[in-house]
């Protein structure tokens, strides 16, 4: 099984802030990547696929970057709309999803 | 619009069974590989199962192998989720997911709104 694990678990950011999460495979699983938001309550939302591309209607302030094992999330200015959870998933071997990374208010 | 809702959720005994269904609406449900994912309380995302556009390939996680079946009937837009002997650590809540197509094949581009199910004696 593919394991993913995402630092941190828990960030504390401020609006405005540039925020990156990390995103790390138990092996190479090339650039099949995603990235999901998901906010209390509420199913997740796909952000960014194959590593990098943006989701349609996913504003342009996201973005990701990385290949193998290896991948981060940017939120290049942080609005308060993007205070949530995020997750990101393997799908080179089945699926996979990392822990999650709560972004939260300073 | 592209929607997805689930439903049959509810409180079940251990031991007990229970069936999920999810209707599509506003794509091509019958061209469309679907999931399902389950999400613990206060806990992360776990894949559960995952069905072709025709039914014919089939996986599940090693979690509920044996024990939870999924399928599909693609003239009624549903996909369901069969659970039979259900544990305290099934408790969560199921969503569905529609597969997405081309460069965003298998990501998980349309999701129902979830529904809850409870395991407890």
């Amino acid at each position: 099984d593919i394991q993913m694990t995402q630092s941190p678990s828990t960030l504390y950011a401020s609006v405005g802030d540039r925020l990156t999460i990390t995103c790390r495979a138990s092996q190479s699983i090339n650039n099949w990547l995603a990235w999901y938001q998901q906010k209390p309550g509420k199913a997740p939302k796909l952000l960014i696929y194959k590593a990098s591309s943006l989701e349609g209607g996913v504003p342009s302030r996201f973005s990701g970057s990385g290949s193998g094992t290896e991948f981060t999330l940017t939120i290049s200015s942080l609005l308060p709309d993007d205070f949530a959870t995020y997750y990101c998933q393997q799908y080179n071997f089945y699926w996979t999803f990392g822990q999650g990374t709560r972004v939260e208010i300073k | 619009q592209v929607q997805l809702v689930e439903s049959g959720g509810g409180v079940v005994h251990p031991g007990r069974s229970l069936r999920l269904s999810c209707v599509a609406s506003g794509f091509t449900f019958s061209s469309s590989a679907m999931h399902w994912v389950r999400q613990a309380p206060g806990k992360g995302l776990e894949w559960v199962a995952f069905i072709s556009y025709d039914g014919n390939n089939k996986n599940y996680a090693d979690s509920v192998k044996g024990r939870f079946t999924i399928s599909r009937d693609n003239s009624r837009n549903t996909l369901y989720l069969q659970m039979n002997s259900l544990r305290a650590e099934d408790t969560a809540v199921y969503f569905c997911a529609k597969e997405g197509h081309a460069t965003k094949f298998q990501t998980f581009d349309v999701w129902g709104q979830g529904t809850k199910v409870a395991v407890s004696s």
